[in-house]
This record gives structure tokens, C-alpha cells and sequence, in this order.
């Protein structure tokens, strides 16, 4: 298995430029969540989705867009990326499948906004 | 809305010592989960323990375990034996409420020294 696949790894951006964030999962999570981490800050929570078809705003969601498509996939969009949005993004799934009580993380994304 | 403190931003221990590090959280929740994370540099996020709120012992695994004190919403982890390799940042979270949030707190960066 998979688990939880987040791409790209590595990503730079110009300011005003647009990008997505996939994340796929086949551990048949029913939560999936995007968080970004910056130093002294831990995990923030941008978007979660409880369930698919379904999204909701977490502490940090200006200047995002999400989109679970279906139970799979959930992905982060960034419409017009800013320099403060620099970041190390996670995506992680809970919920479902083999284990309701752990959260699985994908690898991370590394992206600089120049 | 639930929130996760982490008091402690770095803390050291001599490798095979015991070291402790707090969490605090704020819920109205009386069901949820507990859990603490370890990131090390390679950023990878691992499960080391968790807690239901339901259950009034303290969970173990191997050198890890915690301190749930429900009433305080207290949820320290006691690290045995300290190992080289403990050393990572740790982070407390939070699983509960209708909405399913899994909120994060800043974390702790241990160091275990020779």
C-alpha cells in the first residue's frame, strides 16, 4: 500500500502564480486534512474534510482552495501564491479503513514563493 | 474550537535519563483522542502513542508513556531511557468534536545529548 502520496515534493513559485497540491490515499480515511508547518509554529490546520463532498476552513485558510473529488483525493490550491505562503504543506488522512485512530501523513511539500 | 499547548519549545536530556514534556489542551469534547507525534529531520511524522479520553489508563508503548489527567486536560509523555534517536521535534494533537478537527500544537524539540 500506498498510504497517503503527496505530490510535488519540491516546488517554487513565483509570487502571483498558481499551483495545486495533489494528495491521494487507499487507506479508506473518511478525514483528510492539509496542514502547512513553519518554524516555531508546528502544524496549522488549513482545510479538512470530514467526508467527501464535504470541506471546512481551519485556523489558516486565506489565499487556499480545496477540493475533495472523492473519497481519495484531496487536493490544496493555491489561486496566487505570496511569499508568506512559503511553507512545508502536509496532507494527512484518518478515520476509516484499518486504523480510526491514527492520522497518516503524506511525505510533505517544500514550497518557496520567490 | 479546541486548542493544543505545547509550553516547552526545546528541551535536552543526557542519553538513558527520563525526560517529560507537557501538553495542554482546551476542549468542551468529553469524547476525543490524544496522541503525540515524533518528527524527526527527515520530517516524517510517526504515531508514538495514544490516548482515549474514554479510558482512564494511561497508555504505554515500550519507553513512552503518558500522564492523562482528564480533569486538567493534562497529556505529558515520559520518555525512558533516553536513546540518540529520540531526539526529534514532538508534537501533541488533538482528535475530537462533530466536526473531526485534528489540531496540532507548536511542538518541542528534544535533544538527547551523549
Amino acid at each position: 500500500n500506498a498510504g497517503v502520496t503527496q505530490t510535488p515534493k519540491f516546488q517554487v513559485l513565483k509570487t502571483g502564480q498558481s499551483m495545486t497540491l495533489q494528495c491521494a490515499q487507499d487507506m479508506n480515511h473518511n478525514s483528510m486534512y492539509w496542514y502547512r508547518q513553519d518554524p516555531g509554529m508546528g502544524l496549522r490546520l488549513i482545510y479538512y474534510s470530514a467526508s467527501e463532498g464535504t470541506t471546512d476552513k481551519g485556523e489558516v485558510p486565506n489565499g487556499y482552495n480545496v477540493s475533495r473529488l472523492n473519497k481519495r483525493e484531496f487536493s490544496l490550491r493555491l489561486e496566487s501564491a505570496a511569499p508568506s505562503q512559503t511553507s512545508v504543506y502536509f496532507c494527512a488522512g484518518l478515520g476509516g479503513g484499518l486504523s480510526f485512530t491514527e492520522a497518516f501523513f503524506g511525505q510533505g511539500t517544500r514550497l518557496t514563493v520567490v | 474550537a479546541q486548542t493544543v499547548t505545547q509550553s516547552q519549545p526545546e528541551m535536552s536530556v543526557q542519553e538513558a535519563e527520563t525526560v517529560t514534556l507537557s501538553c495542554t489542551y482546551d476542549t468542551s469534547e468529553n469524547n476525543y483522542y490524544l496522541f503525540w507525534y515524533k518528527q524527526p529531520p527527515s520530517r516524517q511524522m510517526i504515531l508514538v502513542i495514544r490516548q482515549e479520553a474514554y479510558k482512564q489508563q494511561n497508555a504505554t508503548e515500550n519507553r513512552f508513556s503518558v500522564n492523562f489527567q482528564k480533569a486538567a486536560k493534562s497529556f505529558s509523555l515520559k520518555i525512558s531511557d533516553s536513546q540518540l534517536g529520540d531526539t526529534a521535534m514532538y508534537f501533541c494533537a488533538f482528535f475530537g468534536g462533530s466536526q473531526g478537527n485534528l489540531i496540532f500544537g507548536k511542538g518541542t524539540k528534544l535533544s538527547v545529548k551523549p
